[in-house]
């Protein structure tokens, strides 16, 4: 089945400074990858996606980038602050039609903490 | 438009016991998927359920099943509780498409004592 790899586990910024998250896949009939941010006792909140027709997505101080040959994907934050602090998943998920739509599968997750 | 909505927000319950969460997903998504978060495991997938059937399953045992009704809200339940059952247990709509773009209600809290 899909395995979603990601790393770091944790990950400490200074505010300002930017932050990469990776994450590797298996399944390469996964086509669409999002990302999720979960704040303490929050549900988790999706911030960003992309889909493997797209190479590169980005959002004001968010940025992801696929690379599907390498089956790796990567989230970018830059001139990170406080609030950013929460743990960020990075999911893959199969196109639809196929076996196993409707199933996201996870990444362990990245704490990440912003100084000021 | 409202968000996804669970209940409760948290139960209690001993080993043995049988539970029933609740999930109601955003009005015109038809697709519900659940999932258990738990610190040692993170989040994995337990059932997604369209149009009142099961469409995925995900590696847990039968002690997990569920249900979808006609107006798209979903139940799952959880029989003989274990404590290793104790997690956060989430629910999740989409819009039917190409993509598998999940938006997360705030989840159910479930402690087996």
């Amino acid at each position: 089945g899909e395995n979603v790899e990601q790393h770091p586990s944790t990950l400490s910024v200074q505010e300002g400074d930017s932050a990469v998250i990776k994450c590797t896949y298996s399944d390469s009939a996964s086509n669409y990858f999002p990302w999720y941010k979960q704040e303490l006792g929050k549900r988790p909140q999706l911030i960003i996606d992309i889909r493997s027709n797209v190479g590169e997505k980005k959002d004001q101080r968010i940025a992801v980038t696929l690379n599907k040959t390498a089956k790796h994907f990567s989230l970018h934050i830059t001139e990170t602050q406080p609030e950013d602090s929460a743990v960020y998943f990075c999911a893959a998920s199969r196109r639809a039609g196929g076996t196993s739509y409707g199933k996201l599968t996870f990444g362990q997750g990245t704490i990440l903490t912003v100084h000021p | 438009k409202a968000g996804v909505t669970q209940t409760p927000r948290y139960l209690i319950k001993t080993r043995g016991q049988q539970v029933t969460l609740s999930c109601s997903p955003i009005s015109g998504h038809r697709s519900v998927s659940w999932y258990q978060q738990t610190p040692g495991q993170g989040l994995q997938f337990l059932f997604e359920y369209f149009s009142e059937t099961q469409r995925n399953k995900g590696n847990f045992p039968g002690r997990f099943s569920g249900r979808q009704f006609s107006n798209s809200r979903s139940e799952m339940n959880v029989s003989t509780l274990e404590l290793g059952d104790s997690a956060l247990y989430l629910c999740a709509s989409k819009r039917e498409g190409s993509y598998n773009e999940q938006f997360f209600g705030p989840g159910t809290r479930l402690t087996v004592l």
